[in-house]
């Protein structure tokens, strides 16, 4: 049974830590998304990537998260330093060129 | 700017009442429209893909459609394991090398027995 896996699936830091969320997507799949979910926000893309290329990562404060594809078998989301505000749920999801994606289970992020 | 909106934000049904929820929708050319379900604690869980005004898919209790302006998901005598939030997005022509994918809020579906 397919599916993309995530971790950590929840993480507590304090605010100024780092923090680094992995995804492996579904083998075979050359899209890869991180997405954030809030209950004002809804779901809100972060990045994308095609064959391992970042194709658009302009939902991302630049100055403390980036995004990279070290391989096609892991992407990793990476804040730092952490703040409050960055309390949220983060969603990876994985698809094949222009169809739809499917999620992970998601990181639960708590930063106090 | 590609926008989607949700109606209800809550609904409410008792067990076998058939309703429907709305996603209207304003994009530079639609590629797209999704339809996921998401259950508490998880990630989204695909249900159908729309392509063009009229058409129509169908799963089980749920069925899709769509217009030029929105699309609705139709519920027919919904079970409580039908609730759910239930999110629409909508993916746009190719613009700038890729085509974006953007969500709306969502619906919260409870169907009590």
């Amino acid at each position: 049974d397919a599916r993309v896996t995530q971790t950590p699936r929840h993480k507590v830091t304090e605010m100024g830590q780092e923090v680094t969320m992995r995804c492996q997507p579904i083998l075979g799949h050359n899209t890869v998304f991180w997405y954030r979910q809030t209950m004002m926000q809804g779901l809100e893309l972060l990045a994308y990537f095609r064959n391992r290329a970042p194709l658009d990562d302009s939902g991302m404060p630049k100055d403390r998260f980036s995004a990279e594809m070290p391989d096609a078998t892991l992407a990793t989301l990476k804040i730092q330093p952490s703040e409050p505000r960055d309390s949220a749920v983060y969603f990876c999801a994985s698809g094949l060129g222009y169809t739809e994606a499917f999620f992970g289970q998601g990181t639960r992020l708590t930063v106090v | 700017e590609d926008q989607v909106t949700q109606s209800p934000e809550a609904l409410r049904l008792q067990e076998g009442e058939s309703s429907s929820l709305n996603c209207s929708y304003t994009v530079s050319g639609l590629r797209g429209l999704f339809w996921y379900r998401q259950d508490p604690g998880k990630g989204p869980e695909f249900l159908f893909t729309l392509y063009s005004a009229g058409e129509e898919k169908e799963k089980e209790r749920l069925k899709a459609t769509l217009t030029k302006k929105e699309s609705f998901l139709h519920i027919t005598a919904p079970k409580p394991e039908d609730s759910a939030t239930y999110l629409c997005a909508v993916q746009a022509h190719w613009v700038g090398g890729y085509q974006k994918v953007t969500f709306g809020i969502g619906t919260k579906l409870q169907v009590i027995p």
